[in-house]
């Protein structure tokens, strides 16, 4: 069963262009979560979708952060426009349907590593 | 809020010695406890949890046990090896909310044959 994968890998940009980065969960899971992490700093949660649906956006840090998980399949996040401050590892991760009471495993994926110049 | 810290790094061992990775926890409620491994070059994976008060996890011959008294899930294992090094993460999730993990800073070990 393949895991969950990012594209890209690493995306080097300058101040004030756009970049998307793209999360492939696992398949059948349901819940998709994306988290980031800035300048060797704790692993911050952005937002989870459940399906098509965006349950819980309260980390996203502003406006310029876009997330989208049309058919409930692969999920995007566009930053626009980039800023210095955006430069971090951002994590996808997916987990199946929650469970009353269960804590049902994230598993993550490798990573986009985005460098804002 | 919630909120994790855990001991700042890079903890540098030689092969076959003890570890200890601090992590204690704020939280409402109790948690569920995790620690997480990166491996170079790899995504986050799962190495334990915890759910309840007094349950350890393990794995891998790690430890960590959950301990409601003292807000801690110190990470240990009695004999490292050179493949175990790698950041590790401490998290959790609150019994609130939906599920998202709240991590500490990361600690990053090394370790020398």
């Amino acid at each position: 069963e393949a895991g969950v994968t990012q594209f890209p890998s690493h995306s080097v940009i300058e101040k004030g262009q756009t970049v998307t980065l793209r999360c492939d969960p696992i398949s059948g899971h349901d819940n998709l979560y994306w988290y980031r992490r800035v300048m060797g700093k704790e692993i911050k949660f952005l937002l989870h979708f459940v399906k098509e649906s965006k349950q819980d956006e309260s980390g996203m840090p502003n406006n310029r952060f876009l997330a989208e998980r049309t058919g409930g399949t692969y999920s995007t996040l566009k930053v626009q426009p980039a800023e210095l401050e955006d430069s971090g590892v951002y994590f996808c991760a997916s987990s199946q349907a929650l469970l009353a009471g269960g804590n049902n495993e994230q598993f993550f994926g490798p990573g986009t590593r985005l460098t804002v110049l | 809020g919630n909120s994790v810290t855990q001991m700042e790094g890079p903890v540098t061992l030689s092969e076959e010695a003890f570890l200890t990775i601090n992590c204690t926890y704020t939280a409402t409620g109790y948690p569920s406890l995790f620690w997480y491994v990166q491996y170079p070059g790899e995504g986050l994976q799962l190495l334990l949890k915890a759910t309840k008060a007094d349950d350890k996890g393990s794995n891998k011959g790690f430890e960590a046990t959950y301990r409601k008294e003292t807000t801690s899930f110190h990470l240990e294992k009695g004999s490292v090896q050179v493949s175990d090094s790698a950041v590790y993460f401490c998290a959790l999730i609150g019994r609130t909310g939906f599920q998202k993990l709240v991590f500490g800073t990361g600690t990053r070990l090394l370790v020398s044959p």
